[in-house]
C-alpha cells in the first residue's frame, strides 16, 4: 500500500525542539524528493523544505534556515523533520508529501499530518 | 515568502459550475506549472489537478484547470455536496526554489 505514515502529536514548550517522522511504503523511497509542508490553525499551506532521500541533500525555505533540519534513513524508508527553538507561532499541523511515479511536479502522496503544539 | 492570491470563498448550489481564481507572478505561475489541491476538514490535502490541467487517476472529470500568463483557474462543474472543502493552488517559485501555495478558497455548496 502506497502511503506515508507520520508520528503522533507533540506538545512542546517554547525554545524546545521537535522531531517528526514520516515512514514511506509502497513506492521507491529514494526515487522522489520528500517535502515538508505546515499549516497553522485556520491558515493556509506553507512549504518548509525538502530532502533528496537518495543523496541526503536538503533545500530549506529561507524563513526556516537555521532552525530546520531534514534527514532520512533509507534502511527504514523514513524521513525526519526537526524544528528547533520553537515559538508559539510554530503551532501547526506538519505534513510530509511527495510525488509518486504517477504524476510530475506535484504532491500526490501526503502523510496524515502531525499536530505540534507549542505552549508554556 | 510570497503566496498566490485566491478569493476567500466561493459558493454554488448543487449542479452549478464554480470557478476559483489564483493570481501569481512571473516567477511562479508565469514560468511554472500549476497544481490544485482539495482539503476536507481535518484531512491532508489531496491532489486534484497537476501540470495545469491533468487529473490524477480517480479525480472526476468535472474538475478542470486552466492557466493564462500569471493566473490560473479551477473549475468545478456539476457541483456536489461532497465538493464542500478548501481548495489551494500551488506553483513552483523560482525565487523560493520550492513550491508556493495559494491563500485558499473555501467552497460552500
Amino acid at each position: 500500500q502506497v502511503q506515508l505514515v507520520q508520528s503522533g502529536a507533540e506538545v512542546k514548550k517554547p525554545g524546545a525542539s521537535v522531531k517528526v517522522s514520516c515512514k514511506a511504503s509502497g513506492y521507491t523511497f529514494t526515487g522522489s524528493y520528500m517535502h515538508w509542508v505546515r499549516q497553522a490553525p485556520g491558515q493556509g499551506l506553507e512549504w518548509m523544505g525538502s530532502i533528496n532521500p537518495n543523496s541526503g541533500d536538503t533545500d530549506y525555505a529561507e524563513r526556516f534556515q537555521g532552525r530546520v533540519t531534514m534527514t532520512r534513513d533509507t534502511s527504514i524508508t523514513t524521513a525526519y523533520m526537526e524544528l528547533s527553538r520553537l515559538r508559539s507561532d510554530d503551532t501547526a499541523v506538519y505534513f510530509c508529501a511527495t510525488e509518486t511515479a504517477a504524476v510530475t511536479d506535484a504532491f500526490d502522496l501526503w502523510g496524515q499530518g502531525t499536530l505540534v503544539t507549542v505552549s508554556s | 515568502q510570497s503566496v498566490l492570491t485566491q478569493p476567500p470563498s466561493a459558493s454554488g448550489t448543487p449542479g452549478q459550475r464554480v470557478t476559483i481564481s489564483c493570481s501569481g507572478s512571473s516567477s511562479d505561475i508565469g514560468s511554472n506549472t500549476v497544481n490544485w489541491y482539495q482539503q476536507l476538514p481535518g484531512a491532508a490535502p489531496k491532489l486534484l489537478i497537476y501540470n495545469g490541467n491533468q487529473r490524477p487517476s480517480g479525480v472526476p472529470e468535472r474538475f478542470s484547470g486552466s492557466r493564462s500568463a500569471t493566473s490560473a483557474s479551477l473549475a468545478i462543474s456539476g457541483l456536489q455536496s461532497e465538493d464542500e472543502a478548501d481548495y489551494y493552488c500551488a506553483s513552483w517559485d523560482d525565487s523560493l526554489n520550492g513550491p508556493v501555495f495559494g491563500t485558499g478558497t473555501k467552497v460552500n455548496v
